[in-house]
This record gives C-alpha cells, structure tokens and sequence, in this order.
C-alpha cells in the first residue's frame, strides 16, 4: 500500500537548535513530495515541494528537506528553531494517480 | 490576490440534522478538493474535482454525504443526515494543474463542525 509515516507524532526542541522532522514513504517510484505546517486555527501552508528536481529542496521560513530515494524518505530540517516555528507539520505525497496522501502529522514544540 | 475562503468557520448541530458546508476557491484554479480532519490526525481526502467534474470521490461516504461544482467554480459539501462522528474539521483546497502534475494546493481556514 502507497503512504506516508512521520515517525514522531511529537517533538520537542529548545529555541535556536536544530529541528529534524522525519517523513518516509512507500512507493516503487518516485512520487511528488511536499511538507505543509498547520499553526493553531490557520490554514495549511506550503512550506517546501520535491518534484523530481534538485534533491535537496529549500522552502520558507529556512526550512529545507532531503529526498533520499535509497532510504525512502524526505526528513525537514532547520538549523535554528524559532518560537513561531511551533505548529503541527504534515508529510504530504502525490501518487501517479493524483492522488493526494497526507502523513498523520508531528506537532512540534520549541521551549524557550 | 484572495486566498481559499469557506464560510462558516464553525457549525455546531445536532445529529441526524443536516449541514452544508461551502468553498470557493482560489480564482482561476481548476481543481477543487475537500478533506475531512479529525483531532489528531492529518486530512484525508473526500473529494477531488477537476473543473466540475468529480474525478476522485472514492473516499466520500455516498449514504450521507454529497457534493457539487456546478459551475466549476465554487462548491458545497453537504451531510444529511450528520451522526456524531462526523464531528471534524472538514477543509477545502484548490490547486491550478499543470502539465507533468506539479501543483500545489491552496487550503482555506476550515470549518469545524461539533455534532451533538
């Protein structure tokens, strides 16, 4: 079956270290990606999309995922966690089909 | 440029009442989605359109649930009638296709309905 797993439902950082958000996927190809953030009573937003171009993609706000096609996955980093950045992030894939699969979702944290 | 917009933000009914729920998308943009969210967890798909044309409604509970895009613009999402697990955030997004299928969805605020 083609989906998504985000590994941690949960993560927690300190304000101005890294944060590693991690999202792998099943498929026999490879499918069209994307990370969208859900800040509290908002709209999703895109934050960065992997098309089969460059593998490493840079999106808003110094987010930027890897994909990885060996390892099946496209992990969203930054390298400095802002309080803003506290919000519920979504692993997001297309199929060849147009369909659209979401991840369940990692809430982050980041204490001050 | 207006983004997604869908009204009401928030609905609280009874069960076995009926809700509507409406969209209109991004102008210009050929493809309409609506998703159901529940507390916890990330969106699941209940319908995709292209144009006015429902061309993935695989996930829509067809006993209560129904859609329509006449115009191919705007959109409603109605339940009749609602049982208290329908309780969601229900979520609409619109896309403009392109050649190869590298879009990007467009969501609206949401509308969080509370059954009772």
């Amino acid at each position: 079956a083609q989906s998504v797993t985000q590994l941690d439902s949960h993560v927690s950082v300190s304000e101005g270290t890294p944060v590693l958000l991690r999202c792998n996927y099943s498929s026999s190809y490879s499918p069209s990606l994307f990370w969208y953030v859900q800040h509290p009573n908002k709209g999703l937003q895109l934050l960065l999309k992997y098309t089969s171009a460059a593998t490493l993609v840079k999106g808003i706000n110094g987010f930027e995922a890897e994909f990885k096609k060996s390892e099946t996955s496209f992990h969203l980093t930054k390298p400095s966690a802002h309080m803003s950045d506290a919000a519920e992030y979504f692993c997001v894939r297309k199929t060849s089909y147009d369909k659209v699969i979401f991840g369940p979702g990692t809430s982050l944290s980041v204490i001050p | 440029e207006a983004g997604v917009v869908q009204s009401p933000r928030y609905k609280i009914i009874e069960k076995k009442q009926p809700v509507a729920f409406w969209c209109n998308p991004i102008s210009g943009h050929n493809t309409l989605y609506w998703y159901r969210q529940n507390l916890g967890q990330g969106p699941e798909l209940l319908i995709r359109y292209e144009n006015e044309e429902a061309v993935d409604d695989s996930q829509l509970p067809k006993d209560r649930f129904s859609a329509e895009r006449l115009k191919g613009v705007d959109s409603t999402l109605k339940i009749q009638p609602a049982e208290l697990g329908d309780s969601a955030v229900y979520l609409c997004a619109s896309s403009l296709e392109k050649a190869g299928g590298d879009y990007e969805q467009y969501f609206g605020p949401g509308t969080r309905l509370t059954v009772t």
